[in-house]
């Protein structure tokens, strides 16, 4: 099956500063990116999805200039946390969809912890 | 609106006994159906899915589901549990009518323990 990456796996920041996740399709290409956040023990809370080459669309209550997307490629979606706060700590999981395909294939996740 | 509904937040079974974990749907079509499971600070692991064709659907780790158009049910089964199958499971649904690269809508998941 199609292969997702995501780097880092882990990271820890101190409040106030910029982090960055990427996510990657190894063997596919990516038309459509999502980005999903989810709290201890709880669902995956759809953030944004993102399309390759045009602005990503965020779910109601999404800062998006907190939680900057970019799609610049195929295989590629970066989602960067700015001026992380505490409260941003989470398990951040991308999936990635090619052309017409009914199928997502989820990265391993990051686990986000801000000090 | 689209939305998943797996009723019990978590679901105990002895290793050797058949387990099942329940969802039901809503959507305003026709459903693609999938099962996740996720072991501690991982990601997804897929399941298992229903697109169409047989309503009884096999998938990873002997576990199965079975569509249920009347009920909007897709339960997830597995005759002998084990208790590897210990884990968080999400069922999640697309509306076949939507567009590719639409997300998945996602259940609150449940956790399976399996003693021995």
């Amino acid at each position: 099956g199609a292969v997702v990456s995501q780097h880092p796996s882990r990271v820890i920041c101190k409040s106030g500063t910029s982090v960055k996740i990427e996510c990657r399709s190894l063997d596919f290409q990516a038309t459509t990116m999502f980005w999903y956040r989810q709290f201890p023990k709880q669902s995956l809370m759809l953030m944004a999805t993102s399309n390759e080459g045009s602005k990503a669309t965020y779910e109601q209550g999404v800062e998006k200039d907190k939680f900057l997307i970019n799609h610049a490629s195929l295989t590629l979606s970066t989602l960067t946390v700015t001026s992380a706060h505490p409260e941003d700590s989470s398990f951040y999981i991308c999936s990635a969809s090619g052309d017409a395909s009914y199928e997502q294939y989820f990265g391993p996740g990051t686990r986000l912890t801000v000090t | 609106a689209q939305s998943v509904a797996q009723p019990e937040d978590q679901v105990n079974v002895a290793e050797g006994n058949p387990l099942t974990v329940k969802c039901t749907y809503s959507v305003s079509g026709n459903p693609y159906l999938f099962w996740y499971v996720q072991y501690p600070n991982r990601g997804l692991q897929f399941l298992l899915k229903y697109i169409t064709g047989d309503n009884l659907v096999k998938g990873s780790y002997g576990f199965e589901a079975e569509f249920n158009k009347s009920q909007t049910s897709f339960h997830l089964k597995k005759p002998s549990a084990l208790v590897s199958d210990s884990a968080l499971y999400f069922c999640a649904v697309r509306d076949r009518a939507n567009q590719a690269g639409t997300a998945l809508i996602f259940g609150k998941g449940t956790t399976l323990s399996v003693s021995s």
